[in-house]
């Protein structure tokens, strides 16, 4: 099986902060068809989990441009440009190249300072 | 819009059964795959199973093969799982969720396993 690596854990960042998310895969997740099948979510307290980023870099829609997705082969990002109150929550990547199973990284915790 | 709505959590004994539905709207139930996905409370998030559209592809976590089944009816636009055999450890939300790429996903159901 694939294992999905975050860091950090835990993230305080101050609003009006960038704040940034790793995600590592165990090996690559580029597909036999070109595409890398490496997604993010967004759970909020209380909350279901939510799709930002889809195929690393696509933003879902109704997603704010402040979140971008970059990396490739087994080294991924998720980044907010500009914290706001409304980001707190736990971030997760998926990915869906190497499947069964789908894996997830184990959540970075995102907290206003 | 899409919408998922999972019902048939609750409180079972451990070696009981229970079966989960998820009712699906605002897309073409027939050409979509769907999976189950759970979160132990405080933890992140697992797959245990997918099914292909039309039912004939079916795949499982190793933590519920042999004891969950995944089914689904078009006709009825629902998704279900049956799990039987549960352990402590089977207590989670469990979650309906769209396609392999998680598009969507629904409010949840709770199933806590304790005697």
């Amino acid at each position: 099986d694939v294992v999905m690596t975050q860091s950090p854990l835990s993230l305080p960042v101050t609003l009006g902060q960038p704040a940034s998310i790793s995600c590592r895969s165990s090996q690559s997740l580029v597909f036999s068809d070109g595409y890398t099948y490496l997604h993010w979510f967004q759970q909020r307290p209380g909350q279901s989990p939510r799709r930002l980023i889809y195929k690393v870099s696509n933003r879902d829609s109704g997603v704010p441009d402040r979140f971008s997705g970059s990396g490739s082969g087994t080294d991924f990002t998720l980044k907010i440009s500009r914290v706001e109150a409304e980001d707190v929550g736990v971030y997760y990547c998926m990915q869906g190249t190497h499947w069964p199973p789908i894996t997830f990284g184990q959540g970075t915790r995102l907290e206003i300072k | 819009e899409v919408q998922l709505v999972e019902s048939g959590g609750g409180l079972v004994q451990p070696g009981g059964s229970l079966r989960l539905s998820c009712a699906a709207s605002g897309f073409t139930f027939s050409t979509s795959d769907m999976n189950w996905v759970r979160q132990a409370p405080g933890k992140g998030l697992e797959w245990i199973s997918n099914i292909s559209p039309s039912g004939s592809s079916i795949y499982y976590a190793d933590s519920v093969k042999g004891r969950f089944t995944i089914s689904r009816d078009n006709a009825r636009n629902s998704l279900y799982l049956q799990m039987n055999s549960l352990r402590d450890e089977d207590t989670a939300v469990y979650y309906c969720v769209r396609s392999n790429w998680c598009a969507n996903w629904g409010q949840g159901t709770l199933v806590t396993v304790s005697s």
